[in-house]
């Protein structure tokens, strides 16, 4: 079946640094991706939809000059969080659709800021 | 690995109940979760179940785990056109970081 990937899985970094996020899709193209947030045993939150070739659509809240995200591939979709803080520590997922609209979640990466 | 499985179509009536089915893997699993996503939206949470629970109902929801088949189903009762959406099953083990979901049910309800 379709996977969709993320890297790094797990990632530590010093406040006030940037940290980038991959989501691939491994054996599909996807024309859409989706960036979610999670904070333990809550909801996922809908950060933002990217569209390939386009500026992604964020949510209303989500600081897109924080957490930039670029579509560059039918494959590839990058999240970058900029000037990381503690309160941004979360697990981020991404997941990906495919031309029949099924939507493929990636592992998730977990964010610790210090 | 782990992994979440469930039927990708169901279509109901309207007034019937839905049974949406989903199996996992993880026999660590602690949270079981019931998402639900409505077209050009995210996620949004249902119910979530822990796993020394059998059976939690809020509502017109109902959710059914067999721990033992690792058997997880969510009914809904009175479907209503407005039920209309993909369904999606996860899990997630102690301390409820990681969570694994399965490629969701698309809910077809006819009036």
């Amino acid at each position: 079946g379709a996977v969709v990937s993320q890297h790094p899985s797990w990632v530590i970094c010093k406040s006030g640094t940037s940290v980038k996020i991959e989501c691939r899709s491994l054996d599909f193209q996807a024309t859409t991706m989706f960036w979610y947030r999670q904070f333990p045993k809550q909801s996922l939150m809908l950060m933002a939809t990217s569209n390939e070739g386009s500026k992604a659509t964020y949510e209303q809240g989500v600081e897109k000059d924080k957490f930039l995200i670029n579509h560059a591939s039918l494959t590839l979709s990058t999240l970058t969080v900029t000037s990381a803080h503690p309160e941004d520590s979360s697990f981020y997922i991404c997941s990906a659709r495919d031309k029949a609209d099924t939507q493929y979640f990636g592992p998730g990466t977990r964010l610790t800021v210090l | 690995g782990e992994d979440v499985e469930q039927s990708l179509f169901l279509s109901v009536r309207e007034g019937d109940s839905s049974v949406i089915n989903c199996t996992y893997t993880d026999s660590s699993s602690t949270y079981l979760y019931w998402y639900k996503q409505e077209p050009g939206a995210g996620l949004q949470l249902l119910t979530y179940i822990f796993s020394n629970m059998d059976m939690k109902q809020d509502q017109r929801l109902t959710v059914l785990l067999n721990k033992k088949d690792k058997h997880l189903s969510l009914r809904i009762a009175d479907t209503q056109t407005g039920d209309s959406a993909i369904y999606f099953c996860a899990e997630s083990n102690t301390g409820g970081f990681k969570t694994i979901f399965g490629a969701g049910t698309r809910l077809f309800v006819k009036a």
